[in-house]
């Protein structure tokens, strides 16, 4: 059964930093891309990252480009999302999701980490 | 920067069908967009529905089905089930770079 468990979470204050993580089990993360999609309270599902089976090819939306970092360590079945210079409109529920098979849209979800930037 | 549009809310009774749909402000939505749907429910995680226009996940009900219409992507929910209340948002594919993947803002389904 493929479970994907998000941590880091928390409350941050604009311009701080927050690194997410997401451990996968129930399969190999080699085999497949992986994405983080962000929901804004009382909002809807945003795509904010994605990247593939190893670690070559990033893509981010363009509201996240040069502050957040996707990486991924496939000895520990990992996905990780390091996020700088957070402002008051990153604050959301962040889910790590895998790919169904062959392509990179998010298709196995988590269940989300809740990011709060706030002073 | 890229708009994906989908009707803000619909509402349909049980044992009818209703049609969602997906638009690009970039044009006419083909197979190319690669377009996915998930159904999310209150406090919960969204759950994949249908990928690459027209295929159902093992777990998808018979129910749903995805196709392309009039220049959109579509999903048909025939035989509705009271369950199905939910909010449904669809994915498409804008090739490998940045937003390489965007959600339409998402349809509240009310069945009532």
């Amino acid at each position: 059964e493929v479970q994907l468990v998000e941590s880091g979470g928390g409350l941050v204050q604009p311009g701080g930093s927050l690194r997410l993580s997401c451990t996968a089990s129930g399969f190999t993360s080699t085999n497949f891309w992986m994405s983080w999609v962000r929901q804004a309270p009382g909002k809807g599902l945003e795509w904010v990252a994605n990247i593939n089976q190893d670690g070559t090819r990033k893509y981010y939306v363009e509201s996240v480009e040069g502050r957040f970092i996707i990486s991924r360590d496939n000895t520990k079945n990992s996905l990780y999302l390091q996020m700088n210079s957070l402002r008051v409109e990153d604050t959301a529920v962040y889910y790590c999701a895998r790919a169904r098979g062959s392509g990179s849209e998010p298709c196995f979800w988590g269940q989300g980490a809740l990011v709060t930037v706030s002073s | 920067q890229t708009v994906v549009t989908q009707e803000p809310s619909l509402t349909v009774s049980p044992g009818g069908t209703v049609t969602l749909t997906c638009a690009s402000s970039t044009g006419a939505v083909t197979s190319g967009y690669y377009p996915n749907w998930f159904q999310q429910k209150p406090g919960q995680a969204p759950r994949a529905l249908i990928y690459s226009t027209n295929n159902k996940h093992s777990w998808t009900p018979a129910r749903f089905s995805g196709s392309l219409l009039g220049g959109k992507a579509a999903l048909t929910l025939s035989g509705v089930q009271p369950e199905d209340e939910a909010e449904y948002y669809c994915l498409l594919y804008y090739g490998d770079g940045q937003g390489s993947w965007v959600f339409g803002g998402g349809t509240k389904l009310t069945v009532l």
